[in-house]
C-alpha cells in the first residue's frame, strides 16, 4: 500500500539556521509533491508544489526538492524565524486528470530563538 | 474573500445522534473534499466531489454522508455519531485552473467530541 513517511514528528532548530524537513515515499508514482504549512487550530495552508520533472523549486525562504530515485522530498527553511514554528505536511498526488491528495502526518518545527 | 468557511467550529454530540457538518467556499472551485485529521494519523480523506451533483467515497466513508447540491456548498452528515468519529474534520476546496498554484484551500476545521 502506499506510504508516505515525514522523517520524525517535531524537531527543534535555533533560529537563524535552515530547518531541512524530509518527505518519504514508497508504493507511489507522484506526479507532484505539495507542501503545506498547519498552525495549532488552523487547517493546512498551501506552500509549494513541485512536479516529478522538476528537481528544485524555492520561493523566498523556503526550498524544495524532488528525487523521484529516492523518492524522497527535501523542503529547506533558510534563515528560519520563531514565527516559522508550526507543523508542516507533504503531500503526492498522482496527476493524470485526479487532483487528490494523500497527506503525511507532519513534522512539527519549533524554532528556538 | 471568505474562502473556505466551516460551521461550527466546535460541537459535542452524543453518541447515536446526528448531525451535519457545513462548508462552503466562494471561490467557484470544481472540487471539494473532507478530511478527518487525527493525532498519529495525519489527514485522512472521507468524501470528496468533482462538481456540483458528483460526489465519490474516499478513504474511511462509513458513517458519513454527502452530497453536493451547488458549487459553494458541500455539507458532511454524521448519521449516527459514534465516539470514533471524534476527531478534527477539515473541508477544503480546489480547483482545476490555478491547482498547481495554489493547490487545496482548507477551512478552519470542526473539531467534533462525540461522547
Amino acid at each position: 500500500s502506499q506510504k508516505i513517511e515525514q522523517n520524525s514528528e517535531a524537531l527543534n532548530i535555533q533560529e537563524g539556521k535552515t530547518a531541512t524537513l524530509t518527505c518519504n515515499y514508497t508504493n507511489y508514482s507522484p506526479a507532484y509533491l505539495q507542501w503545506y504549512r498547519q498552525d495549532p487550530g488552523r487547517g493546512p495552508v498551501f506552500l509549494l508544489l513541485i512536479r516529478e520533472n522538476e528537481k528544485e523549486k524555492r520561493k523566498e525562504r523556503l526550498k524544495v526538492t524532488f528525487d523521484t530515485t529516492l523518492k524522497q522530498s527535501l523542503f529547506h527553511i533558510t534563515a528560519s524565524q520563531p514565527a516559522d514554528s508550526a507543523t508542516y505536511l507533504c503531500a503526492l498526488g498522482s496527476g493524470a486528470g485526479s487532483y487528490q491528495l494523500t497527506f503525511g502526518k507532519g513534522t512539527k518545527l519549533s524554532v528556538i530563538p | 474573500n471568505a474562502g473556505v468557511t466551516q460551521t461550527p467550529k466546535f460541537q459535542v454530540l452524543k453518541t447515536g445522534q446526528s448531525m451535519t457538518l457545513q462548508c462552503a467556499q466562494d471561490m467557484n472551485h470544481e472540487y471539494m473534499s473532507w478530511y478527518r485529521q487525527d493525532p498519529g494519523m495525519g489527514l485522512r480523506l472521507i468524501h470528496y466531489s468533482v462538481g456540483a451533483g458528483i460526489t465519490d467515497q474516499g478513504e474511511v466513508p462509513n458513517g458519513y454522508n454527502v452530497s453536493r447540491s451547488t458549487t459553494e456548498d458541500f455539507p458532511l452528515r454524521l448519521l449516527s455519531a459514534a465516539p470514533s468519529q471524534t476527531s478534527v474534520y477539515f473541508c477544503a476546496s480546489y480547483g482545476v485552473e490555478g491547482f498547481l498554484d495554489y493547490g487545496y484551500t482548507f477551512g478552519s476545521g470542526t473539531r467534533l467530541t462525540v461522547v
